[in-house]
């Protein structure tokens, strides 16, 4: 079964408008990760925040982390249409594996 | 610099055959995991290999192995296939020891089993 849960699964926006994603996990992680898949290609590393931070940005970006409430979530600014795709939560919570989420379907209308 | 490689991208088999996907990590890495994507999901933990062995696996049969060479490159083998084994499969690299370090994706292998 897989850790992360996001929430919308789906999530349809126009081009300009934010685009809020959640993810929720179930146990103590040491890091969460956020990720980006265009239709059927490889997984793009977006961004990092640690277990000890609780706001992080890069550029259109925004996440936070709530590790009382283990969520996170995403934020992506002024959206545009090159930003559909599907995004993913991915924790580590400890070992060697990455656990990923089902992923929220993110759709920006020109 | 070169970054996670794949192959072969695409490959249909029958029930019952043999399939083996390759990877190439990033240059400077030496890790390497592989997942399994079914469609409308996310990505799932196969296993990981480390100094040519597996450190750790997800919740496959054991018709799923795999291996590590000493140039880092891996092989995915998934053995006596199943119409459920239809997915993207995904190699990812990054370099041990490094904390919260970014794993990094190949564009994946698509199989489809008929």
């Amino acid at each position: 079964s897989q850790q992360g849960e996001e929430d919308p699964q789906a999530l349809s926006i126009q081009e300009g408008e934010n685009a809020t994603m959640n993810c929720s996990y179930k146990t103590s992680i040491n890091n969460l990760q956020w990720y980006r898949q265009n239709s059927g290609r490889g997984l793009v590393h977006l961004i990092l925040i640690r277990s000890n931070e609780r706001e992080k940005h890069s550029g259109r970006l925004r996440v936070t982390l709530d590790t009382s409430k283990k969520s996170s979530s995403l934020l992506i600014t002024a959206s545009r249409a090159a930003d559909t795709a599907s995004y993913f939560c991915a924790t580590d919570p400890g070992g060697f594996k990455t656990i990923f989420g089902a992923g929220t379907r993110l759709f920006v209308k020109a | 610099d070169a970054g996670v490689t794949q192959s072969p991208t695409h490959l249909i088999k029958t029930r019952g055959q043999q399939v083996t996907l390759r990877c190439s990590p990033k240059s400077g890495h030496d890790t390497v995991s592989w997942y399994q994507q079914a469609l409308g999901q996310g990505p799932q933990f196969i296993f990981q290999y480390y100094e040519e062995e597996e450190r750790q696996r997800g919740n496959f049969p054991d018709r799923f192995s795999g291996h590590q060479f000493p140039n880092y490159s891996s092989e995915l083998n998934v053995n006596a296939l199943l119409l459920g084994d239809s997915a993207l499969y995904l190699c990812a690299s990054s370099l041990v020891g490094v904390v919260g370090n970014t794993i990094y994706f190949g564009e994946g292998s698509w199989l489809t089993v008929v």
